[in-house]
This record gives structure tokens, C-alpha cells and sequence, in this order.
């Protein structure tokens, strides 16, 4: 069974440039949400998004946006890049009740 | 959600019972003690959770005080691939109100052959 798949693994972009990370979640997850982590850092969170609709939201400016698609899976898009976006974007998964998030390796964004 | 704090760094030997402390002082009645580790590069891994009562699983085991202002992870028999940075989380459980994780800066553990 395929967990969390997070679509590119890396990337290098130009500041200013936008930019659209992917995530499928693990199969019978309907639950995503999103983090970012500096080098260094603990994973920060961005924002959730449960049947289509970002639920929570992280301080993060409004160039941070999201979807959630009815697969459950899930975009995360970011606009006019700064250096400072540079970081690993992680992607998790769960289902209802309790339990633990699932989450993917990651994509390296880096910002150039 | 609850602040927690953790020491920034512990030692074990290979084979040795790993016990990683968490203090959750101001933890409110509806939130869980989340413990997740990080293996360098690669994304957290979830390992156990717990409201009041202790739970143990194929991972790890969770001591939670009865005040729950503090818990313990226990590794019993710790490895070299237990090596990574585990976090100790207090977050609301259930329904969409579950979402944010608040990552500190977790504890560094580093098991020793």
C-alpha cells in the first residue's frame, strides 16, 4: 500500500516565479495538509484541507494557496517566490478519529 | 495548542531502553500527546499517541503522568536506525478541528553501537 506520494521530488526555481507541488495521500485518507521546513527547523504548518475546503491555516501570506481535489489529493501553489521559500514542503494524510498523520518525504524547493 | 518542551539532544547505547521526557505543563483536557520522529531527509513518522492512559504499540510505548503535564517515550530496545529527531506534539484529535501540528525543535537522539 502506497502512502503519502509527493510530486516533484526537487525543484529549482527563479524568485518570482510560481510554483505547484502535488500530493496524493495515502488510500483511504480524505484529510491533507501541508508544512514547510527550513533547514534546521521543525516542520511549520501551512494550512488543511478536508472535503475540498482549506479547513485550518497557518501564518502564512495569501501567496501560499491550496487545493483539494475529490481523489483527495491535493496542490499546494506558491506565487512570486522569494529566496526565503526555499525549504522541504512536506505533505500528510489521515483519516478521521485520533490517529497519526502520514506523511510524505517531502519536495526540496530550492530558490534561485 | 499546548506549548511542550524537550531537551535538544540525548544519548542512548544499541540495544539499551531509549526514554525520551516531554513536559506538556499547560496541555488542556481535549488534547493528545503526539510523538513523531524524523530521520534525516526524510519525512516525520508517526509513532504514538495517548489522551490519559499509557499506550504501547510494535513502535514505542508512551507514559503519560497522571496530571499529564508530562510524558515519556520509551524505545525498549533502541537501534542504530533510531537515530533521528523525535517531537512531542499536543494537539486536539478528531473531526476537521485536527489539523495543525506544532513542531518544536524536538530532541535529537542519537543511539551509540
Amino acid at each position: 500500500d502506497a502512502g503519502v506520494t509527493q510530486s516533484p521530488t526537487h525543484l529549482i526555481k527563479t524568485r518570482g516565479q510560481q510554483v505547484t507541488l502535488r500530493c496524493s495521500p495515502k488510500s483511504g485518507h480524505d484529510t491533507v495538509s501541508w508544512y514547510q521546513q527550513a533547514l534546521g527547523q521543525g516542520p511549520q504548518f501551512i494550512f488543511q484541507y478536508y472535503e475540498e475546503e482549506e479547513r485550518q491555516r497557518g501564518n502564512f501570506p495569501d501567496r501560499f494557496s491550496g487545493h483539494q481535489f475529490p481523489n483527495y489529493s491535493s496542490e499546494l501553489n506558491v506565487n512570486a517566490l522569494l529566496l526565503g521559500d526555499s525549504a522541504l514542503y512536506l505533505c500528510a494524510s489521515r483519516t478521521g478519529g485520533a490517529g497519526g498523520y502520514t506523511f510524505g518525504s517531502g519536495t526540496r524547493l530550492t530558490v534561485v | 495548542d499546548a506549548k511542550t518542551t524537550q531537551p535538544p539532544s540525548m544519548d542512548c547505547a544499541e540495544g539499551r531502553a531509549a526514554n525520551l521526557p516531554c513536559n506538556h505543563s499547560t496541555i488542556s483536557g481535549n488534547e493528545y500527546v503526539y510523538w513523531y520522529r524524523q530521520i534525516h531527509s526524510q519525512g516525520p513518522q508517526y509513532i504514538i499517541h495517548g489522551l490519559k492512559n499509557n499506550e504501547t504499540n510494535e513502535m514505542a510505548s508512551l507514559i503519560i503522568t497522571e496530571d499529564r503535564k508530562s510524558s515519556t517515550l520509551i524505545l525498549p530496545h533502541a537501534t542504530l536506525r533510531d537515530t533521528a529527531v523525535y517531537y512531542c506534539i499536543a494537539a486536539n484529535a478528531g473531526g476537521t478541528s485536527y489539523g495543525k501540528l506544532t513542531f518544536g525543535q524536538g530532541t535529537i537522539l542519537t543511539v551509540h553501537p
